[in-house]
């Protein structure tokens, strides 16, 4: 139990291009979800969190116009990069849980981002 | 600001010997506690979670949780070379926001 769907796992694309990966959970329903950005060898980054129904929350220095979040349903979230530029080259990883309190988070695949 | 300290490492055991991973925090508020394996350029792997003082035993993993302490610890019985990841641990403050706050991850090496 617990599967979050990631997708697309990996994309490579043109600077000046919009992208946006799905983060889906498969088998409970996602009253939260998390979008964490990672460099190689570095720690996950909390970009932002974002709750059924309601915007998203944005960590600090973490512009909400070029990282667009969208939590339409209890099983979808979609994070779009607006004209992506090589700088945002990255792992994303997304994550959801349920509202329990003591629920962890479960982690989809990732999609690492390549801007050319 | 609530910190989750962990040492970087790496840590390096032997193949069958028990891998011994620290974590600190520091709000007395986090009540839930989640430890997670990382591979290289894979996404963290939810392992265990605890939040009752004392020892939660699972397969070859053991986590054990001081509050009295701030210390959360996971213990890895009969290390394998497949083991060898990072492991990232979490706290998570009850009634809050629900926004677990991640540990920067501790390199384990398994050497056979």
């Amino acid at each position: 139990g617990a599967v979050v769907s990631q997708h697309p796992s990996w994309v490579i694309c043109k600077s000046g291009t919009s992208v946006k990966i799905e983060c889906r959970s498969l088998d409970f329903q996602a009253t939260t979800m998390f979008w964490y950005r990672q460099f190689p060898k570095q720690s996950l980054m909390l970009m932002a969190t974002s709750n059924e129904g309601s915007k998203a929350t944005y960590e600090q220095g973490v512009e909400k116009d070029k990282f667009l979040i969208n939590h339409a349903s209890l099983t979808l979230s979609t994070l779009t990069v607006t004209s992506a530029h090589p700088e945002d080259s990255s792992f994303y990883i997304c994550s959801a849980k349920t509202g329990g309190t003591y629920q962890p988070q479960h982690f989809g695949d990732g999609t690492r981002l390549s801007i050319l | 600001q609530k910190e989750v300290e962990q040492n970087s490492g790496p840590l390096s055991v032997p193949e069958g010997a028990i891998a011994s991973l620290n974590c600190t925090y520091s709000d007395r508020g986090s009540q839930s506690f989640f430890w997670y394996r990382q591979y290289s350029g894979k996404s963290p792997e939810l392992i265990m979670f605890i939040y009752s003082n004392g020892d939660k035993e699972d397969g070859r993993f053991t986590a054990q949780l001081n509050k009295a302490s701030q210390y959360v610890s996971l213990l890895i019985r009969d290390s394998q070379p497949s083991d060898s990841a990072t492991y990232l641990c979490a706290g998570l403050e009850s009634g809050g926001s629900y926004i677990p706050t991640f540990g920067r991850g501790t390199s384990l090496i398994v050497h056979p």
